[in-house]
């Protein structure tokens, strides 16, 4: 059964950086978009980013381009998330997730890890 | 940018009964392309219906999805008290890649 594994829950102040990691099955890592989902606190799920580890191909929402970075190991079948100047407004629990299916077109999530609570705070 | 709005925000049902969750997009959607969540407190979410209409491995078939243009639906028949979370719905394949709904939260 293909897990998706996450890192401990982080506590950040202001303008620190932070690498969170998401460790994925060797055997169907590199053929699968691993996808990045936010979820403040009380709020609803918002797709960060995607990374395809095979080629590295990256793709970011808008809303966040710019102030994370998505990259991935594929010798060593983690993705990563991270920030290189934390905001208190980045308080929040990240999910990693792989794509349904095993191609380049987009799908839906259907493996998600159990998330990363990141807390920043003076 | 397409914006999935689902109504309503909550709804308030009991065991048995049969919930119809809605999820409007602001411009017309490929059906292959529309997902339904379910996520329950302390959990990560979990996929139910992708293609708009097939369900994910696992899920029982007293969930169903339907729909397109516009406008798409998530049904649930014979509610379980299992069923009570909240269900957000996504649209995969535009720019941004992934967009949810605001979520619409099930309750007893």
């Amino acid at each position: 059964e293909v897990q998706l594994a996450q890192s401990g829950a982080e506590v950040k102040k202001p303008g620190e950086s932070l690498k969170i990691s998401c460790n994925g099955s060797r055997n169907s890592f590199s053929s699968y978009w691993i996808g990045w989902v936010r979820q403040m606190p009380g709020r609803g799920l918002e797709w960060m980013g995607s990374i395809f580890p095979g080629d590295s191909d990256t793709t970011y929402s808008p809303s966040v381009q710019g102030h994370v970075t998505i990259s991935a190991d594929e010798s060593t079948s983690v993705a990563y998330l991270q920030w290189g100047s934390l905001k208190a407004s980045d308080s929040a629990m990240y999910y990693c997730a792989r794509q349904r299916t095993g191609s380049y077109a987009p799908d839906s999530f259907d493996i998600w890890g159990p998330g990363t609570w990141v807390t920043v705070s003076s | 940018e397409i914006v999935l709005t689902q109504s309503p925000a909550t709804l308030s049902l009991s065991p048995g009964g049969s919930a119809t969750l809605s999820c409007r997009a602001t411009e017309s959607l490929t059906v292959t392309y529309l997902a339904w969540y379910q996520q329950k407190p302390g959990q990560a979410p979990r996929l139910l219906i992708y293609g708009t209409s097939n369900r994910a491995t696992g899920i029982p078939d007293r969930f169903s999805g339907s729909g397109s243009g516009t406008d798409f639906t998530l049904t649930i028949s014979r509610l379980e008290p299992e069923d009570f979370a909240v269900y957000y719905c996504q649209y995969y394949g535009d720019s941004p890649l992934y967009t949810f709904g605001q979520g619409t939260k099930v309750e007893i």
